[in-house]
């Protein structure tokens, strides 16, 4: 419905290495949130990006990054891999309204897996 | 710290049967609450929300959740379920109006198998 799309779908790589996801919507939704979901588990929240900045994290060091851009596309950056950061990471799209609640909507996915 | 239990990791069932899926949140403001499913290799797909008015919401798809502000819970139920609902089922809260961040705080998850 929201045509929330991600790239790559998969993505291997070795530790220590550093990787860009990407999310795109059709529509103008103006907030994207990323998570985390390891295997086994529910999502967990990285951060969020409001009108392209930085609008909340979860618990992640540094090395979790991310950008969105006028166009309203994202990308999460993620440095030196470790072993633990194998999983499937989610964008949700959302549009913020004044005192309302913004409906998320999810991508497929990436699946990352560091070696 | 808003927190979300989902008393079940699998739940297994027959075609036709009732489901109910529990899940339980704590929060010490008010909040937003939200089913979402997960087919496999998949990402996650919103089934049902609660944001404000009547505690019983239900999907298109014949499932239904009752929001229940004193035993602070919001569990999922399908009267006949079928083969087709095997999934997972997330249950996730956000903050109400107080909050300024959208952040979804997830359970675990409860596989639903539905069997012939």
């Amino acid at each position: 419905e929201t045509g929330v799309t991600q790239s790559p779908t998969h993505l291997i790589k070795t530790r220590g290495q550093q990787v860009t996801l990407r999310c795109s919507s059709q529509s103008g939704h103006n907030t994207v949130s990323w998570y985390q979901q390891a295997l086994g588990q529910g999502p967990q929240f990285i951060f969020q990006y409001y009108r392209e900045e930085e609008n909340g994290r979860g618990n992640f060091p540094p090395r979790f990054s991310g950008l969105q851009f006028p166009n309203y596309s994202s990308e999460l950056n993620v440095n030196a891999l470790e072993l633990d950061d194998s999983a499937l990471y989610l964008c949700a799209v959302s549009y913020r309204l004044a005192g309302g609640p913004g409906t998320q909507y999810f991508g497929p996915g990436t699946r990352l897996t560091v070696l | 710290a808003q927190s979300v239990t989902q008393l079940d990791s699998q739940v297994p069932v027959f075609e036709e049967a009732p489901v109910e899926l529990r899940c339980n949140y704590s929060s010490s403001v008010s909040v937003y609450l939200f089913w979402y499913v997960q087919y496999p290799n998949q990402g996650l797909q919103l089934l049902l929300k609660y944001l404000s008015g009547s505690t019983l919401v239900e999907s298109i798809n014949g499932f239904e959740a009752e929001f229940n502000k004193s035993q602070t819970s919001f569990h999922l139920r399908k009267p006949s379920v079928h083969i087709s609902d095997t999934a997972e089922y997330f249950c996730a809260v956000r903050m109400g109006p107080e909050g300024g961040s959208e952040k979804l705080v997830f359970g675990k998850g409860t596989k639903l198998t539905v069997n012939p």
